[in-house]
């Protein structure tokens, strides 16, 4: 079964370091991987996707994602945090044995960037 | 915004009532979802609609109704629900076109909260 992995609950940097929001996959196939964010009291919002090609994706606010099948981990990256990147992170792949569109969602890492 | 409202945002319901939730998304897809947003949980898929018809329901208790009477509109009809079903109710979108590689758009959700 198709499924991702969020191994952290909770992710804390100071303004200005780099941060990583991890994410491992399980898959039959090629993964399809997507990285969404809620900010507080709004919907998802889609920030980036894997799905061939580079392994290094970029996305929206400067957010980037690194794939690596050897370790089958899609983890999210960002050079320089900003306190307005507070917010809960979710990976998530597509689900090849639905006949939907389907995604699956991890847990989510809150994600605090403290000034 | 990302072109999916949801109305009413904050919903507060006794367990005898009835009442519906309501999702209409601008921008031309033509499948939908229901997602549940518990405290502490994942995201639960509830319902998919793929061009106006059910193709996914997750389990779902049938005090959960849904109705999706064309492409654009989404409804969740709720009767004789629970306190533990108190929760942030997404809707979303995306383009389902058999490729599987298409985002989903989400509305900014309904709090509710059954008392």
């Amino acid at each position: 079964a198709q499924s991702v992995a969020q191994p952290e609950d909770q992710v804390n940097v100071a303004e200005g370091n780099p941060l990583t929001v991890k994410c491992t996959y399980s898959v039959s196939g090629n993964p399809y991987l997507f990285w969404y964010v809620q900010y507080p009291n709004r919907g998802l919002q889609f920030l980036l996707k894997y799905i061939t090609g580079d392994n290094l994706v970029k996305g929206s606010y400067g957010f980037e994602a690194e794939f690596n099948k050897s370790q089958t981990s899609f983890h999210l990256k960002k050079p320089s945090a900003l306190v307005s990147d507070s917010a809960l992170y979710f990976c998530a792949v597509r689900d090849f044995y639905s006949s939907a569109s389907k995604i699956i969602f991890g847990s989510g890492t809150r994600l605090s960037i403290r000034p | 915004e990302t072109g999916v409202t949801q109305t009413p945002r904050h919903l507060v319901m006794g367990m005898t009532n009835k009442k519906s939730l309501k999702c209409e998304q601008h921008l031309g897809h033509n499948a939908m979802y229901w997602y549940k947003q518990s405290a502490k949980k994942p995201l639960e898929l509830m319902f998919v609609y793929s061009l106006e018809e059910r193709v996914e329901n997750n389990s779902v208790p049938s005090r959960f109704s849904p109705e999706c009477p064309n492409s654009s509109h989404l409804f969740l009809h709720l009767h004789t629900l629970q306190p533990e079903d108190s929760a942030l109710y997404l809707c979303a979108s995306s383009q389902n076109s058999g490729s599987r590689d298409n985002e989903q758009f989400f509305g900014p959700g309904t709090r509710l909260t059954v008392l």
